[in-house]
This record gives C-alpha cells, sequence and structure tokens, in this order.
C-alpha cells in the first residue's frame, strides 16, 4: 500500500481534459511540496510539475497544471494525445517517515 | 549534457549482496542531493534511499533501512548503494536520481540497472 493515494486508471477521449489526484496526509502532502512525473514503459520518468504547481522548461502550459489544497494535490491534463498514455505518479517527502513517498501510479488511457 | 549512468546490477542469490553505482557527469556533482528509486516489474515506483550533497545525511526507506546503505565520493562523481540481505522483493530496475526542486523534485534520471534477486 502506497502512502499516497492514486486512482490505479483514468480515461478520456482524445482533446478532452482528465484529472488525476493523489491524496496524502499532514505529515506528506499537507506540509511538503509535490512533484508529478510521466512515465513510459522502457523510459526514464519525465517530470512534469515540482513544487505543487510549477513547470520545468518544455511542459506546455496550456496542457499539464497541478494544484494543492490540504492533503491532497491534483494533476491536470488538456488537449489529450495518444501520446500522453502512459503511467503518472506523484511524489513528495514525508516528514514523519523521513523519506520519500511515491503514489502508487495512475494509468492514463486516451481512448 | 547531464548523465546519470548505473551499472552493477546483475542476478544475485536471496541473502546476497551487491553494490550498485551511478556515475554522473555534465553538472556539479557534489552540489546535489541524490536519491535511488526502484521499479519491480509491473509495479509503481518507489522511493529507496537519499544523500544530501557532503554525504552528512542519508535517509532510508523502510523497506530498506537496515540492509541498504546510500554513498557518494564527490571526488569521483559517484553514487553508490550497498545492498545487503538482499530478497526478491528487491527484485527491481534501479535509477539514479538528480534532486533539483524541494521535496524530491527529480530532474534526471538515469536508464537504470537491474537487480535480480532469485536462486
Amino acid at each position: 500500500q502506497s502512502v499516497l493515494t492514486q486512482p490505479p486508471s483514468v480515461s478520456a477521449a482524445p482533446g478532452q481534459k482528465v484529472t488525476i489526484s493523489c491524496s496524502g496526509s499532514s505529515s506528506n502532502i499537507g506540509r511538503n511540496h509535490v512533484s508529478w512525473y510521466q512515465h513510459l514503459p522502457g523510459t526514464a520518468p519525465k517530470l512534469l510539475i515540482y513544487e505543487n504547481n510549477k513547470r520545468p522548461s518544455g511542459i506546455p502550459a496550456d496542457r499539464f497544471s497541478a494544484s494543492k489544497s490540504g492533503t491532497s494535490a491534483t494533476l491536470g491534463i488538456t488537449g489529450l494525445q495518444t501520446g500522453d498514455e502512459a503511467d503518472y505518479y506523484c511524489v513528495t517527502w514525508d516528514t514523519s517517515l523521513s523519506a520519500g513517498v511515491f503514489g502508487g501510479g495512475t494509468k492514463l488511457t486516451v481512448l | 549534457e547531464v548523465q546519470l549512468v548505473e551499472s552493477g546490477g546483475g542476478l544475485v542469490q536471496p541473502g546476497g549482496s551487491l553494490r550498485l553505482s551511478c556515475a554522473a557527469s555534465g553538472f556539479t556533482f557534489s552540489t546535489y542531493w541524490m536519491t535511488w528509486v526502484r521499479q519491480a516489474s509491473g509495479k509503481g515506483l518507489e522511493w529507496v534511499a537519499n544523500i544530501n550533497h557532503d554525504g552528512s545525511r542519508r535517509n532510508y526507506a523502510g523497506s530498506v533501512k537496515g540492509r541498504f546503505t546510500i554513498s557518494r565520493d564527490n571526488a569521483k562523481k559517484s553514487l553508490n548503494l550497498q545492498m545487503n540481505s538482499l530478497g526478491a522483493e528487491d527484485t527491481a530496475m534501479y535509477y539514479c536520481v538528480r534532486v533539483q526542486y524541494i521535496d524530491e523534485g527529480f530532474d534526471y534520471w538515469g536508464q537504470g540497472t537491474l537487480v535480480t534477486v532469485s536462486s
């Protein structure tokens, strides 16, 4: 069982929007920053969001967004493309555990 | 260009040991926290351990605490993971990762090295 809870899967049609939730607790999301990663099979995970809602260069602002409220975080992807099909992970620091913690991952299917 | 190249993976018997290394290049290694992340086949990403700039602070996942030791050699630009008392549950691809942002915001990942624990 992961410390951070994500839905196992989400799906939407091309061009539509999807959101992926990441639920934690006061010892992790509630007090620390959240990052989000996209992981395609056979490749290294790619950073999409850091420090809750910031995008690295090269990540389009009009497609990828994120927010955090209390002990939960959310990743939003708009204008879905087949190339977005991947596993998405949230991660943060857990102050009580003194360890990093990942969500269990969410598989995005673009129908 | 930032590069992280892992090595040292392989097949090891249960109860055995293995030492992973990660050769870093293209950045000032001594100024970054570094982390090991693993992924078992068909499973999600799992945070394993991290280490601060000079190696004075180390943190471990509960699943590996007491068995794994993370270390670094800044002169050689190398990150290491000594793994002892290995079990089948440690079978995974192990990634060396650079921490760029607060609270485990990783910007560069290696391609990984595969560890298989089996008799």
